[in-house]
């Protein structure tokens, strides 16, 4: 029983260049997030699921998609990557969405 | 914009006295959570209060909530070098899709 997992851990990316993180979880639930990690920020809510094919903005989506195409996975695509988007990133799950979540370690993106 | 907002955003105390945390939100919540991230790690939950509970424990730790006053409050007894960290609110604003973070609370035990 893995948990949350999240590939890579650590990513170093061009301006422009586009890359996938993925996330997995072996707990069958239904929501899962992805958020970003600023200093002095908090986690800030990107883009989220409600299930299988379903897919919603959070607070900061603009450079970013997603897509949940089988229900233990959500993956998170930038484009065409800035400078801006260099952070941490955190995916998570939960069997509701006013659950607790189950966070994955992170992956740390820096953009150049 | 943020629902909730810890209080304060560093805290340094003695191994062995109590931290107390507060987070103060803006809009009606089904649901209040506490976590804890360490530095480098993904976050851990810690408790879930809800909207009907006024507190709760688990260990060491005892959380309250004011539905009146809008805020919550965690209380770490007998701190531990161990317990370092930051400490996040989130809240649901009534809603059952997703949550939001506050900015959390850096806590420094010294031991």
């Amino acid at each position: 029983n893995a948990g949350v997992t999240q590939t890579p851990k650590f990513r170093v990316l061009k301006t422009g260049q586009s890359m996938t993180l993925l996330c997995a979880q072996d707990m069958n639930h239904e929501y899962m997030y992805w958020y970003r990690q600023d200093p002095g920020m908090g986690l800030r809510l990107i883009h989220y699921s409600v299930g299988e094919g379903t897919t919603a903005k959070g607070e900061v989506p603009d450079g970013y998609n997603v897509s949940r195409l089988k229900k233990q996975n959500f993956l998170l695509g930038l484009e065409s990557a800035a400078p801006s988007q260099t952070s941490v990133y955190f995916c998570a799950s939960s069997l509701r969405g006013d659950y607790e979540q189950y966070f994955g370690p992170g992956t740390r993106l820096t953009v150049t | 914009s943020q629902q909730g907002e810890e209080d304060p955003q560093a805290l340094s105390i003695q191994e062995g006295e109590n931290a107390t945390m507060n987070c103060s939100y803006k809009t009606s919540i089904n649901n209040l959570q506490w976590y804890r991230q360490n530095s480098g790690r993904g976050l851990v939950h810690l408790i879930l209060i809800r909207s009907n509970e006024r507190e709760k424990h688990s260990g060491r730790l005892r959380v309250t909530l004011d539905t009146s006053k809008k805020s919550s409050s965690l209380l770490i007894t007998a701190s531990r070098a161990a317990d370092t960290a930051s400490y996040f609110c989130a809240t649901d604003r009534a809603s059952y899709d997703k949550v939001i973070f506050g900015p959390g609370t850096s806590l420094s035990v010294i031991p």
